[in-house]
């Protein structure tokens, strides 16, 4: 069975500067993927970005980056240049075999001016 | 092109009535799926479908039924509403499953409180 964590419930940051939200993962599948969805107050569920396990290179997308340590079972995700718009619920997300979905507790991200 | 459509955005049940969340998807997509979000948990899975005619279960299927008689349409029935329902729902679709495919587009969710 494949498991999510974010230990961060919530987490602050002033505009302009950089965070980086936690996120570990359990899996006993060779072959997975990682993702990093964000839920502003809206409720929209939009994909921020995506790692395949057998890739080494970390994903990028513009500002976002992420820090995938395979041994450690580690995938945190850091956002650089932060802005107003980035403040939402970061969700942290794995999927196996199976093609299903499995979804972190997720981590409130507030920005301040 | 409306992307993922859910209906209604907001429902309140009595425990025991019964109801349909809709939604729709105009992508031609194969793959959709029902998530329930619950404060200080994650998204969990309860049914998904891989195409027409096939459905599957989730996480958490137990209270609810899913079909899937067109590509467009995948309805999740609450055939006794009980108050560990209440929850927000979201529907989802993409090409494939999350492996082979680059975005699950979501829908905007609905809110259901069962009391």
């Amino acid at each position: 069975a494949q498991t999510v964590t974010q230990s961060q419930p919530e987490m602050s940051v002033q505009e302009a500067e950089t965070v980086t939200l936690s996120c570990t993962y359990d899996t006993s599948e060779s072959d997975y993927y990682l993702f990093w969805y964000k839920q502003p107050p809206s409720r929209q569920m939009i994909l921020v970005i995506r790692q395949e396990a057998y890739k080494q290179q970390n994903a990028t997308e513009n500002r976002f980056s992420v820090n995938f340590q395979k041994a450690a079972k580690s995938f945190s995700l850091k956002i650089s240049d932060s802005q107003l718009g980035d403040a939402a619920m970061y969700f942290c997300a794995s999927s196996g075999n199976t093609g299903k979905l499995i979804f972190g507790q997720g981590t409130t991200l507030q920005v301040k001016p | 092109n409306a992307g993922v459509t859910q209906t209604p955005k907001f429902q309140v049940l009595k425990t025991g009535q019964s109801m349909t969340l809709q939604c729709a998807q105009d992508m031609n997509h194969e793959y959709m799926s029902w998530y329930r979000q619950d404060p200080g948990m994650g998204l969990r899975l309860i049914h998904y479908s891989v195409g027409a005619g096939i459905t599957d279960q989730g996480e958490v299927p137990n209270g609810y039924n899913v079909s899937r008689s067109t590509t467009e349409d995948f309805p999740l029935r609450l055939l006794s509403a009980a108050p560990s329902q209440t929850s927000v729902y979201f529907c989802a679709s993409s090409w494939g499953d999350a492996r082979s495919t680059d975005t699950q587009y979501f829908g905007p969710g609905t809110r259901l409180t069962v009391l």
